[in-house]
């Protein structure tokens, strides 16, 4: 089983900063990798698919980079609305497994 | 528009079986890769299993042998059974379609408890 770790767990930022979130897979996936946000009592959305493709309606300051073991989903200039847990989701292999959230409070 | 909905969730007791359904519009179920994920209260996602568009199926080790993902192309629609649950199955399930779960549905709650 690929197991990815992300970190930090938890991340308090001020409106305007930019976010950084890293995602290891315990082997290389190539760019199978994929991002999530889940507010509040709602559905996971998808934000980022194959590392770094921008999913539609997905707000430009969402950005995703990486490949191989090592990923970095980037939150530019954050926003109020963007509090939420994020996930990261790998789909090279099965079983399919997800990082363990790293959850962003705003200031 | 896409949306996929889930139904079936509810209380049941420990040992017992329900089947979840996912009903899908605005998207083809038969020709597309599909999962079902779940989280249980407070906690993260755990991926629980897919189905192929070729019909081939996946599953987490938790529930390996007790679930069973299929789907209905006539109806859209995808399923999964789930038998023996156990306390530790008591999650909400969403249905997901792509390989990259670009569409979730809304969730269904599961709770085994006696």
């Amino acid at each position: 089983e690929i197991v990815l770790t992300q970190s930090p767990d938890f991340q308090s930022v001020t409106p305007g900063e930019k976010v950084s979130i890293t995602c290891r897979a315990s082997q290389s996936i190539g760019n199978n990798l994929h991002w999530y946000q889940q507010k509040a009592d709602q559905s996971p959305k998808l934000l980022i698919k194959y590392a770094s493709q921008s999913f539609s309606g997905v707000p430009s300051r969402f950005t995703g980079s990486g490949s191989g073991t090592d990923f970095t989903l980037t939150i530019n200039s954050l926003e109020a609305e963007d509090a939420a847990t994020y996930y990261c989701r790998q789909s090279i292999s099965a079983p399919e497994t997800f990082g363990q959230g790293t959850k962003v409070e705003i200031k | 528009e896409v949306q996929l909905v889930e139904s079936g969730g509810g209380l049941i007791q420990p040992g017992g079986s329900l089947r979840l359904s996912c009903a899908a519009s605005g998207f083809t179920v038969g020709n597309n890769y599909m999962n079902w994920v779940r989280q249980a209260p407070g906690k993260g996602l755990e991926w629980v299993s897919l189905i192929y568009s070729g019909g081939a199926t996946k599953y987490a080790d938790s529930v390996k042998g007790r679930f069973t993902i299929s789907r209905d192309s006539s109806k859209n629609m995808l399923y999964l059974q789930m038998n023996s649950l156990r306390v530790e199955d008591t999650a909400v399930y969403y249905c997901g379609g792509t390989s990259s779960l670009d569409y979730w549905g809304q969730g269904t709650l599961v709770t085994v408890s006696s």
